[in-house]
């Protein structure tokens, strides 16, 4: 019972491209995340999202932007792909119940740009 | 902002040997969280706990709030537990902070 999908596993762009990267869960959960996972660095957050049309900037942003137009969908745009960006990238959303908040991550998807 | 340090980095282990991974984190947390990543890339939570410990199967979590650390323990490993595990804390409703994650190879 997959929870939170995101629409590729395995994507190959070119430098300059747009590039969509779509996260649906189905768990009504407010929280949503993008993260980036690089060998030696771990998880870095990208951006995230406490409520629909809300975002916030995580601890690496640059080049990249989000949408949340719907509360299950939170998409991660790169504006101008780069050979830099090639890398895992991880959706997670969570819900919050009292100070914590389990939670619950896509299977990844691995982007490479060329 | 909190500092997460997992040891050991990698870990290869023979198959029926007691593992144990340790995480320890810089400022108070309200939960802290396993993780376990397989080498197709998903992440699956393992547990989430703010105190004591936390059993499930062959997996044992402990957490010592006063002394800002915890352990992970899988008993009678096995290959199919190869995978990164990654320790993760968090503060109220902020995201998580992750460590970088330790390596495990159990070899039969």
């Amino acid at each position: 019972d997959v929870k939170v999908t995101q629409s590729s596993r395995y994507l190959v762009k070119r430098t300059g491209e747009k590039v969509f990267l779509e996260c649906v869960q189905d768990m009504d959960h407010e929280n949503m995340f993008w993260y980036r996972q690089d060998p030696g660095l771990g998880l870095r957050l990208i951006y995230f999202s406490y409520d629909v049309k809300m975002k916030e900037k995580g601890d690496i942003p640059e080049g990249y932007s989000v949408s949340r137009e719907k509360k299950e969908r939170f998409s991660l745009i790169l504006e101008s792909a780069s050979t830099n960006q090639t890398s895992m990238y991880l959706c997670a959303s969570s819900f919050p119940q009292g100070d914590q908040a389990e939670a619950f991550f896509g299977q990844g998807t691995r982007l490479t740009v060329v | 902002k909190n500092e997460v340090e997992q040891s050991p980095q990698n870990l290869t282990a023979q198959e029926g040997e007691f593992i144990t991974i340790n995480c320890s984190y810089s400022v108070g947390i309200s939960a802290l969280h396993w993780l376990q990543q397989h080498p197709g890339g998903g992440i699956v939570s393992l547990f989430m706990l703010s105190s004591g410990k936390k059993k499930h199967g062959r997996l044992i979590a402990t957490i010592n709030i006063q002394e800002k650390h915890s352990s992970l323990h899988i008993t009678a490993s096995h290959p199919r537990d190869s995978a990164v595990y990654i320790c993760a804390v968090e503060w109220g409703n902020t995201p998580l902070v992750f460590g970088k994650g330790t390596r495990l190879s159990v070899i039969a």
